[in-house]
């Protein structure tokens, strides 16, 4: 079954720290992946996504994310958070299956901390 | 424009009550979902349009029915309500399945006692 791993549920960091967030699914079809943001009592979203081509995508808020197929790979990195980086963090693909129909996938989430 | 928005924000019910969560977009998009987050298990999709026309079942289905009342909204019921169902819900909605990106609704909380 097709499924999204996120291995980190809670991250704690200090201010200016580094972060990389890790995402894994299983899937050998056509995927596009994505990656959301839910600040404390909002909505979730979107962080940044990637179809096709440059395989580092950049997003908003200084956030970027480099698709591996080989290690079926989606990770999240931020070279310096701020404590507004608070949040949850989900991963998410979007597969297509056999039949050209697209199945949404959401990961169980990551919760950063960032302490001042 | 509004984006996604529901109805109502807040909600509590007893055991056994029944209740509709209303969701609207004003985006024009094709596709409309509903998902109930849960504290460690993210998002589960509970059911989902395609089309104006068509739902199909998604993760976790089992005590809700929904309606995709025209192109624009997408009403999820909850006919005899459990503890169980005590969730923030969330409506999504996308342009076309594929490349596009989800856009989510603010959320109800449900108390279910």
């Amino acid at each position: 079954a097709q499924s999204v791993s996120q291995h980190n549920h809670h991250v704690i960091l200090s201010e200016a720290a580094s972060l990389e967030l890790g995402c894994n699914y299983s899937y050998g079809g056509t995927v596009n992946l994505f990656w959301y943001v839910q600040y404390p009592g909002q909505h979730l979203q979107l962080l940044l996504k990637y179809f096709s081509g440059d395989p580092l995508v950049k997003g908003i808020k200084g956030f970027e994310a480099e698709f591996i197929k080989s290690k079926f790979s989606f990770n999240l990195r931020k070279p310096s958070v701020q404590w507004s980086d608070t949040a949850e963090y989900f991963c998410a693909v979007n597969a297509q299956s056999t039949s050209g129909t697209y199945k949404y996938i959401f990961g169980t989430g990551t919760r950063l901390k960032v302490l001042a | 424009n509004a984006g996604v928005t529901q109805t109502p924000k807040f909600q509590v019910l007893k055991t056994g009550q029944s209740m509709t969560l209303q969701c609207a977009q004003d985006m024009n998009h094709n596709s409309m979902y509903w998902y109930r987050q849960d504290p460690g298990m993210g998002l589960r999709l509970i059911y989902y349009s395609a089309s104006e026309g068509t739902t199909d079942k998604g993760e976790v289905p089992n005590g809700y029915n929904v309606s995709r009342l025209n192109k624009r909204e997408f009403s999820l019921r909850l006919e005899s309500a459990a503890p169980s169902q005590t969730s923030v819900y969330f409506c999504a909605s996308i342009y076309a399945t594929g490349v596009y990106e989800q856009y989510f609704g603010p959320g109800t909380r449900l108390t279910v006692t």
